[in-house]
């Protein structure tokens, strides 16, 4: 079974970089037409898809983050990487690593980490 | 705010059944497929539906998916207390060129 799990500070500072990997054990990041993804989800709020990445490096954003944004993905560590420049408390989420195929389904998904903004 | 609009939320008795609608436009669920996730608190979103109305392994066919022009809907027949979470939407957005998710129901058992 496949398995998703994230990891970074949980505490970043305003102006600061949040940085997240997300490890993926029981099965490879290159398999194909599986796409690799970060959503976060602000407390008491919905789900804002932030980004994906094919294991080749091919990267797609949301147009309102782009601009800060950068997912990453390293093959030989079966691990792909978040990083958002320019933090603010509007930033402050739970963040999910997730799997999803060509038409968007996200079967696989990690625990979730919240990243809280604060001085 | 969310390009996909759903009721905040719905309820009924145990056994009863409820239906949760995901209201969009042609650049998303009018031409795409849709999803539907499960979200029981404190957890990680639980992929119902795919593929607008195809149930992975495991979800049980009280779950079911279908669309009708841009608006989708969610059905769960048989209600049972552990069905109580926030259900979200989800498609691709053509002219925003992104994912979206509807903005969640939550359902209560009564």
């Amino acid at each position: 079974q496949l398995q998703l799990q994230e990891s970074g500070p949980g505490l970043v500072k305003p102006s600061g970089t949040l940085s997240l990997t997300c490890s993926v054990s029981g099965g490879s990041i290159t398999t194909s037409n599986y796409y690799w993804a970060w959503i976060r989800q602000p407390p008491g709020k919905g789900l804002e898809w932030i980004g994906s990445i094919f294991y080749s490096g091919n990267t797609y954003y949301n147009t309102s983050l782009k601009s800060r944004v950068t997912i990453a993905v390293d093959t030989s560590k079966n691990q792909f990487s978040l990083k958002v420049n320019s933090v603010t408390a509007a930033d402050t989420a739970v963040y999910y690593c997730a799997r999803h195929g060509t038409h968007g389904d996200y079967e696989f998904w990690g625990q979730g980490t919240l990243v809280t903004v604060t001085s | 705010q969310s390009v996909l609009t759903q009721p905040p939320s719905v309820s009924a008795a145990p056994g009863q059944k409820v239906t949760i609608s995901c209201s969009g436009s042609s650049s998303n669920i009018g031409n795409n497929y849709v999803s539907w996730y499960q979200q029981l608190p404190g957890t990680a979103p639980k992929l119902l539906i795919y593929e607008t109305n195809k149930r992975p392994s495991g979800i049980p066919d009280r779950f079911s998916g279908s669309k009708s022009g841009t608006s989708a809907t969610l059905g769960i027949t048989g209600l049972q207390t552990g069905d109580e979470a926030d259900y979200y939407c989800g498609t691709w957005d053509s002219s925003l060129s992104a994912h979206v998710f509807g903005t969640g129901t939550r359902v209560t058992v009564l």
